[in-house]
């Protein structure tokens, strides 16, 4: 079946550092990666998504790269802010097959001033 | 509007006692679903409705229930709470093919 794997629970950085957050996927079929943000007491909500393998999403200064070679979809930006701090979810959608959406375990991102 | 909201944010409920979730959205989506979330794990998927039709997951199958009376309602049951169903329950719903959009979530503490 498809599986998602992130393996940093937690990421501590500085203001203005470089952010990067792993992300591997398996899967027999053609899916869609989002990645998702989550606030304190929020639901997630979609950070970015890309349909099509080899293209790259990005938001807010967030971005990642479909890479079906590698089976790789990892998040990084360039410079982050103390607002950025929450968990991101990296996520398969089997969109076109069973409908359903598969979660990575999450990393949560704390960002200190 | 692209709000789904969930009843109640927070619910206690005894061991062996029956407990509903409530979720509804406005946005006319065709499909609806139930993830669970532990501490330190992933969501994991409970079940979904795309339009009418029930999808348990099969590890879950015998341990939830849901109902769909109409597009924009979706409910969660457990008809006899143990300790391991303390959670956090999230409904999301979407176009199928599109964009996953949640609730903030049921935090169920089971005593």
């Amino acid at each position: 079946g498809n599986s998602v794997t992130q393996m940093q629970g937690q990421v501590t950085l500085s203001e203005e550092e470089f952010l990067f957050i792993n992300c591997t996927y398996s899967t027999t079929g053609y899916p869609t990666l989002f990645w998702y943000v989550q606030y304190p007491g929020e639901g997630p909500q979609l950070l970015l998504k890309v349909t099509t393998a080899n293209n790259k999403g990005s938001s807010r200064g967030f971005e990642a790269t479909y890479d079906k070679g590698t089976t790789s979809f990892h998040l990084q930006k360039a410079s982050v802010q103390e607002s950025d701090s929450a968990v991101y979810y990296c996520v398969l959608g089997d969109l076109g097959g069973n409908y359903k959406y598969v979660f990575g375990a999450g990393t949560r991102l704390k960002v200190i001033a | 509007d692209t709000t789904v909201k969930q009843n109640p944010r927070y619910k206690l409920a005894r061991v062996g006692k029956p407990v509903n979730l409530i979720c509804s959205q406005t946005m006319n989506h065709d499909t609806m679903y139930w993830y669970q979330k532990k501490p330190n794990q992933a969501p994991k998927l409970l079940l979904f409705y795309y339009d009418k039709i029930l999808n348990r997951e099969a590890d879950t199958f015998e341990k939830f229930q849901s109902s769909r009376p109409n597009n924009s309602f979706c409910s969660l049951y457990i008809g006899s709470a143990g300790l391991e169903y303390s959670a956090m329950y999230l409904c999301a719903s979407s176009r199928v093919g599109n964009t996953l959009y949640f609730g903030a979530g049921t935090r169920l503490s089971v005593l």
